[in-house]
């Protein structure tokens, strides 16, 4: 029940593309989704976060959606920019749990 | 940068023998992760701690145990490496379960 799912596993963009990355996740209880953005050789960093009181939430050119009823979230990055190429990964925590469980994982591609 | 050092930040070692990595914090945070990352299955969490002494679980705790003694210290210690412990280990802290997790560099481990 602590699992969090996420999609696609790589996503292939072209620079100005919309990126969209999917997650769902089990525990009703959670209440911190955050989103972290890891380039290679360095630790991962928190990029936006939401919590269940909002259905959205955006910083700049990146928007997280999220639906309570369906336990699932996403990330969007509009204007996608080679610079965004990276690993993106979705989290879960608060709640009744102290835990932070992440997802798998995508890795973006944003070609010129 | 949140104050956050892992050491080693890379170690080869040999099948069977104990290894320890350590995780250091300067920010005083209450909250300090271990995680490890292999392709395919993202960020997997290993232990976790919510105080001084106080640890619990995470999704992949079996070969693993840890300790935190004190506030900036949070040791983790593979008591008998294996070659399916070959991994990039990062530590992450964070000021409340809800609130942004910071991650180390990472130690990247390999058992052969």
């Amino acid at each position: 029940q602590q699992q969090v799912k996420q999609s696609p596993q790589s996503l292939i963009v072209q620079k100005g593309g919309i990126s969209i990355i999917n997650c769902a996740y089990e525990n009703t209880a959670f209440d911190y989704f955050p989103w972290y953005q890891q380039f290679p050789g360095k630790g991962p960093a928190l990029l936006i976060a939401i919590r269940p009181d909002v259905s959205e939430k955006k910083e700049g050119r990146f928007t997280i959606s999220f639906n309570k009823s369906a336990k699932q979230f996403s990330l969007h990055i509009m204007d996608s920019q080679p610079g965004d190429s990276a690993t993106y990964f979705c989290a879960a925590g608060g709640g009744n749990t102290d835990k932070l469980i992440f997802g798998t994982g995508t890795r973006l591609q944003v070609f010129p | 940068d949140a104050g956050i050092t892992q050491s080693p930040r890379h170690k080869v070692t040999e099948t069977g023998t104990p290894v320890t990595l350590r995780c250091h914090q300067t920010e005083n945070h209450r909250y300090m992760y271990w995680y490890r990352q292999d392709p395919g299955h993202g960020l997997r969490l290993i232990h976790y701690s919510y105080g001084v002494k106080d640890t619990d679980k995470g999704e992949v705790s079996d070969g693993y145990s840890v300790s935190r003694s004190k506030t900036e210290d949070f040791l983790l210690t593979l008591e008998s490496a294996t070659s399916s412990q070959t991994s990039v280990y990062f530590c992450a802290i964070s000021g409340d379960r809800t609130t942004e997790a910071f991650f180390g560099q990472g130690t990247r481990l390999t058992v052969v």
